[in-house]
């Protein structure tokens, strides 16, 4: 069964380094999805891509984050600098279309974050 | 901003009770889709109710869509070890597509 990968699993850094996550949707999934989850709460979505384009970073902190999904297929979030506050898991998510109702999007393991 | 508040927050039941989450939304819905994330997992899709007053079964679990699509609610019956986890719901907006959590309801079976 095709599965949204992610990696790192886990990662541990400190306030104000850079961080990186990637995400590798399910093939032919055109709808992208960077959610933050702090932990007992719901996903938050950060940034939606669809294809190449970014349909919806409302929510994305830009001074700090960045999001990028060059060739429409893989997406690398990234985090400079990193702060205490920033702590959370952060899932990738895709879906077929995304282009009309909401669709079903299935989620990656996540990236758990930890800044010290 | 458009919202999808959920509750409770915890359920703590026996096993072989039963378990109720309800979600509301303060504006109409096009969809609501429901999801559940085991502990240290990631969120799971297990249903979509698109239409006014549908209600849809799974085995034990029973979902209900309101006649406004305003409301939702997800009951299991007789629980089980394995239904342990956090049950979000996440309602679909037709202004933009996307989907707006509830914070999640996290089911809990006394020792």
């Amino acid at each position: 069964e095709a599965e949204v990968a992610q990696s790192p699993r886990y990662k541990i850094t400190e306030k104000s380094q850079a961080v990186a996550f990637w995400c590798d949707p399910i093939s032919g999934h055109a709808t992208l999805y960077w959610y933050r989850q702090i932990l007992g709460q719901g996903p938050e979505l950060l940034v939606q891509f669809q294809d190449e384009s970014v349909v919806d970073d409302s929510q994305l902190p830009k001074d700090r984050f960045s999001a990028e999904r060059l060739k429409g297929v893989d997406s690398t979030l990234k985090i400079q600098p990193a702060e205490l506050g920033d702590s959370a898991m952060y899932l990738c998510a895709s879906s077929l279309n995304g282009a009309g109702a909401p669709e079903t999007q299935y989620f990656g393991p996540g990236t758990r974050l930890l800044v010290l | 901003g458009q919202q999808v508040m959920q509750i409770p927050q915890y359920q703590h039941v026996q096993e072989g009770e039963d378990f109720t989450t309800y979600c509301n939304s303060s504006t109409t819905l096009s969809n609501i889709q429901w999801y559940k994330q085991r502990p240290g997992g990631h969120p799971v899709f297990l249903i979509q109710l698109v239409k006014s007053g549908e209600v849809k079964k799974q085995k034990r679990l029973t979902f209900q869509f309101g006649e406004a699509k305003k409301n939702s609610s997800l009951h299991i019956t007789a629980t089980q070890t394995t239904d342990v986890g956090t049950y979000f719901c996440a309602g679909g907006m037709d202004s933009n597509y996307q989907l707006i959590w509830g914070a999640g309801t996290k089911l809990i079976i006394k020792p």
